[in-house]
């Protein structure tokens, strides 16, 4: 069974432009998180998805924003791109066929780097 | 809010030697933990899960506990090998999917 692929992996953009990163999670999985690491912060949680729907969302502001589409595929969008906004985004799916605990499987992450 | 810790934020053993990382959550009201491995530059690997009912989970040379109440976890790896050379992370699954990530244990084993 193929991972959780993200892309771009790679990405240079300037302040004030917007980006949109893309994850598509593990065939059956319903499920898709994203998480933001930085060497300042660490690993924070962005939001979830589940069939559709945006259903948790971290501390983040509006300029971050995301979408789960009815095959499961995700996108994340920022806009306005700060210097801050450099960091390794990562995405996770999950089975989530029950309430919880089920283990998230990682993708390798899109680098972006905002100059 | 959830407060995750690790300690010690470096490690540096040398190769065969049995070591602990330590795990500490300030709220006991989780799912799971689970502990993941992360090469430079590259995503998360999963390496142990445990659910809020258990207390430990054992994959190869790894073995990680749980202590829910108190708040703790351990991992526990046997005889390092220098390919075990990464930074570790613990997390903690609360409400609906949100991990709650320390800051994780960079770990050297030298040859």
């Amino acid at each position: 069974k193929a991972g959780v692929t993200q892309t771009p992996r790679y990405l240079i953009k300037t302040r004030g432009q917007q980006v949109t990163l893309s994850c598509s999670p593990i065939s059956g999985h319903r499920s898709v998180s994203w998480y933001q690491q930085t060497p300042g912060q660490g690993l924070q949680f962005l939001f979830e998805y589940f069939s559709e729907t945006q259903r948790n969302k971290g501390n983040f502001p509006g300029r971050f924003s995301g979408r789960q589409f009815s095959n499961s595929r995700s996108e994340m969008n920022v806009s306005t791109l700060e210097l801050g906004d450099s960091a390794l985004y990562l995405c996770a799916s999950s089975l989530q066929i029950g309430t919880g605990g089920d283990t998230q499987y990682f993708g390798p992450g899109t680098r972006l780097t905002v100059l | 809010k959830q407060e995750v810790t690790q300690i010690p934020a470096a490690l540096s053993v040398p190769e065969g030697e049995n070591l602990v990382l330590n795990c500490s959550f300030t709220d006991s009201a989780i799912y799971n933990l689970q502990w993941f491995r992360q090469d430079p530059g590259k995503g998360l690997t999963s390496l142990l899960l445990i659910q809020s009912s258990q207390r430990e989970q054992t994959s190869g040379r790894l073995n990680a506990s749980l202590d829910k109440s108190s708040g703790r976890s351990t991992l526990y790896i046997a005889a390092s090998q220098p390919g075990d050379s990464a930074t570790y992370l613990c997390a903690v699954l609360t409400g609906a999917n949100n991990l709650f990530f320390g800051t994780g244990t960079r770990l050297t084993v030298i040859p």
